[in-house]
């Protein structure tokens, strides 16, 4: 069975404050490794998707790397519009659907 | 815009009662999921669609039932509303089996309170 799990649950940091959000997953076959973002009262955003080890995209402060056992999701010098619910997901094998994470809470103070 | 539709946005129901959650997509994808977002425990799949006319059993499936009668539709329904299925309910898409570059399409989710 397909596991993601992401630390830390919560995080805080101040405008400007670089920082990485970590998601651990135990797949068999990855097929691709997906980040998203939640803004409260709203669905997921699709951030990334990263396919095999060693890649990595950016887009604007983020930056999503892949290993064979964990993602990072780099944010760097944040702004306060950065705060939000990450979630990461994976899809692997045969499977229709992905696993999601539990997610991360980002709060950027001004 | 393109995208997921989710109606309604919030519904408040008694035990025992029954309702139809509706999701409609305009980007002609294939796949569509039910899932629930409860705090803590993250989104869990209910039901899913790999095409029109066909359902699946996902994680959490107990209690609810679904129908795919048109590509687009995909309709979640509770026949006896429990407290335990208070939750945000999210529907998504997707085009390919393998989720492709741009993974699902979210819709905006519906937030059901059971009492």
């Amino acid at each position: 069975e397909d596991q993601v799990t992401q630390s830390p649950e919560a995080l805080r940091l101040q405008e400007g404050e670089s920082s990485s959000l970590n998601c651990s997953y135990t797949v068999s076959g990855l097929r691709g490794l997906f980040w998203y973002r939640q803004d409260p009262g709203k669905g997921p955003e699709f951030l990334f998707t990263l396919y095999s080890a060693g890649e990595e995209k950016e887009k604007e402060r983020l930056k999503a790397t892949l290993t064979k056992k964990e993602s990072f999701l780099h944010i760097t010098a944040p702004k306060p519009e950065d705060s939000a619910t990450y979630l990461c997901a994976v899809h692997s094998g045969s499977n229709y659907k992905l696993t999601f994470g539990k997610g991360t809470l980002l709060t950027v103070n001004p | 815009n393109a995208g997921v539709t989710q109606t309604p946005k919030f519904r408040v129901l008694k035990t025992g009662q029954s309702m139809t959650l509706l999701c409609a997509q305009d980007m002609n994808h294939e796949y569509m999921y039910w899932y629930r977002q409860d705090p803590g425990m993250g989104l869990r799949l209910i039901h899913y669609s790999v095409g029109e006319g066909t359902t699946a059993k996902g994680e959490v499936p107990d209690g609810y039932n679904v129908s795919r009668l048109k590509k687009q539709n995909f309709l979640l329904g509770l026949e006896s509303a429990a407290p335990s299925q208070t939750s945000v309910y999210f529907c998504a898409s997707s085009g390919t089996k393998g989720q492709g570059d741009y993974g699902y399409t979210f819709g905006s989710g519906t937030r059901l309170t059971v009492v």
